[in-house]
């Protein structure tokens, strides 16, 4: 069936550049999309990709996609505290375009 | 511009009682989905309208939970007979042409 698989945790220090992995199942995906969660918040849209193309910059955030390995990842250049949420990675699979999530992966920003 | 809004933000409710979940989606969203979000299961797809078409409802988990939309627009979810695993936070989002996908900040539901 169709699966989206991320790592729970990442750390890094303010200043540096985050890098935020994720692996999918369904090849015939469409859109790929990376959600924003901060505590006690909804999911804000932070971006997406369409299947077709292989990276999509947007000011500090970067998504590289790597179709062949099923392979997304979401690059947050010059990271700040204030990107400290939880990034959630979703597949637009199913059989009517809902979306499929990972699990999530929370992100701590140390000054 | 207006997002989507979700009633009530809060709901506490005993089990066994029936609890109504309001979505207004984007005016001009046609597609509207409704997901649950607990610790467990992390975020699950319920249900999902399209215009005037039947909804796609495979996702409900029981026979307990069922979902309407009036007028292509408004999007009310019932759960009957509540049970504590109910519990979880119900999200409402809509779709543009673009396959951009907005979501509401959600409703969280306690039952005790």
């Amino acid at each position: 069936g169709e699966d989206v698989e991320q790592s729970l945790f990442l750390s890094v220090r303010e200043g540096d550049s985050s890098v935020i992995n994720c692996t999918y199942t369904d090849s015939s995906s469409t859109y790929l999309y990376w959600y924003k969660q901060e505590p006690g918040a909804g999911l804000q849209l932070l971006t997406y990709i369409f299947s077709n193309m292989d990276m999509k910059q947007d000011q500090r955030l970067t998504v590289l996609l790597n179709k062949k390995d099923k392979h997304l990842s979401l690059r947050i250049a010059d990271t700040q505290t204030g990107d400290s949420a939880i990034y959630f990675c979703a597949e637009r699979g199913g059989s009517q375009g809902n979306l499929i999530f990972g699990k999530g992966t929370k992100l701590s920003v140390k000054p | 511009g207006a997002g989507v809004s979700q009633s009530p933000s809060n709901k506490v409710t005993e089990k066994g009682k029936d609890v109504e979940l309001r979505c207004d989606p984007i005016s001009g969203h046609t597609a509207l989905y409704w997901y649950r979000q607990s610790l467990g299961q992390g975020l699950e797809f319920l249900i999902y309208f399209q215009g005037n078409s039947a909804p796609d409802k495979s996702g409900l988990p029981s026979d307990r939970f069922s979902a309407e939309r009036t007028g292509g627009s408004v999007s009310t979810l019932t759960i009957q007979r509540t049970q504590q695993e109910d519990s979880a936070v119900y999200l409402c989002a809509s779709t543009n042409n673009f396959g951009e996908q907005y979501f509401g900040p959600g409703t969280r539901l306690t039952v005790t």
